[in-house]
């Protein structure tokens, strides 16, 4: 199984700042057949459901705000939120769809300092 | 407007069995792989069991592999998760979600709300 690693478990982000959540994978996620990268990322709000940010490790989902941004490949990829907003509180998971199990992250908690 | 609303969550006891589902609208149902991830109480989210757009391929989590199964019927665009042998660990929020790809499991694009299994006597 290929396992998913973020780091930090939690992290504290004054309004208006940029905040960076890293994910590492421990096999390469790269799907041949298109030349990207099999990674995305979630964000949950408390007593919702995950909502799909990024797919293909930097591609944005429709309606998602652009101060969100996915880079990264291989291994190593990263979540950045230029400008925290208030409505940014959430836990963050990346995700791995390269084979099964679609292996998540631990999650990531991004509060407001 | 996509829509996934899942049913069939309770409380059961060890051993018991549980079926879920997940009545979907708002997209071809048969065009799309469909999942089930869970999340225990205040823990992180777990893959759980994926199936392809007509049901030719199905893919669990060794933690359910033999305990559970997942279907779907397409003529009733639903889609189940057959619980049973249930453990104590299975209890969790059942979500399940589309996948933007057919026959792989790509990334999950429209989530449920989920429905609760709590396993204890």
């Amino acid at each position: 199984d290929i396992v998913m690693t973020q780091s930090p478990d939690s992290l504290t982000v004054s309004l208006g700042e940029r905040a960076t959540i890293n994910c590492k994978s421990s096999q390469n996620v790269l799907y041949s057949s298109n030349n990207r990268n099999s990674l995305a990322w979630y964000q949950q709000k408390p007593g919702q459901p995950p909502k799909l940010l990024i797919y293909w490790a930097s591609t944005r989902e429709s309606g998602v705000p652009d101060r969100f941004s996915g880079s990264g490949s291989g291994t190593d990829f990263t979540l950045t939120i230029s400008s925290l907003q208030p409505e940014d509180v959430a836990v963050y998971y990346c995700q791995q769809y390269y084979s099964t199990p679609h292996t998540f992250g631990q999650g990531t908690k991004l509060e407001i300092k | 407007e996509v829509q996934l609303v899942e049913s069939g969550g309770g409380l059961i006891q060890p051993g018991g069995s549980l079926r879920l589902s997940c009545a979907a609208s708002g997209f071809t149902f048969s065009s799309y792989a469909m999942t089930w991830v869970r999340q225990a109480p205040g823990k992180g989210l777990e893959w759980v069991s994926g199936i392809s757009d007509r049901g030719g391929s199905t893919y669990y989590a060794d933690s359910v592999k033999g305990r559970f199964t997942i279907s779907r019927d397409i003529s009733k665009n639903t889609l189940y998760l057959q619980m049973s042998s249930l453990r104590a660990e299975d209890t969790a929020v059942y979500y399940c979600a589309k996948s933007a790809g057919a026959t792989r499991l790509y990334y999950f694009d429209y989530w449920g709300q989920g429905t609760q299994v709590t396993v204890s006597s």
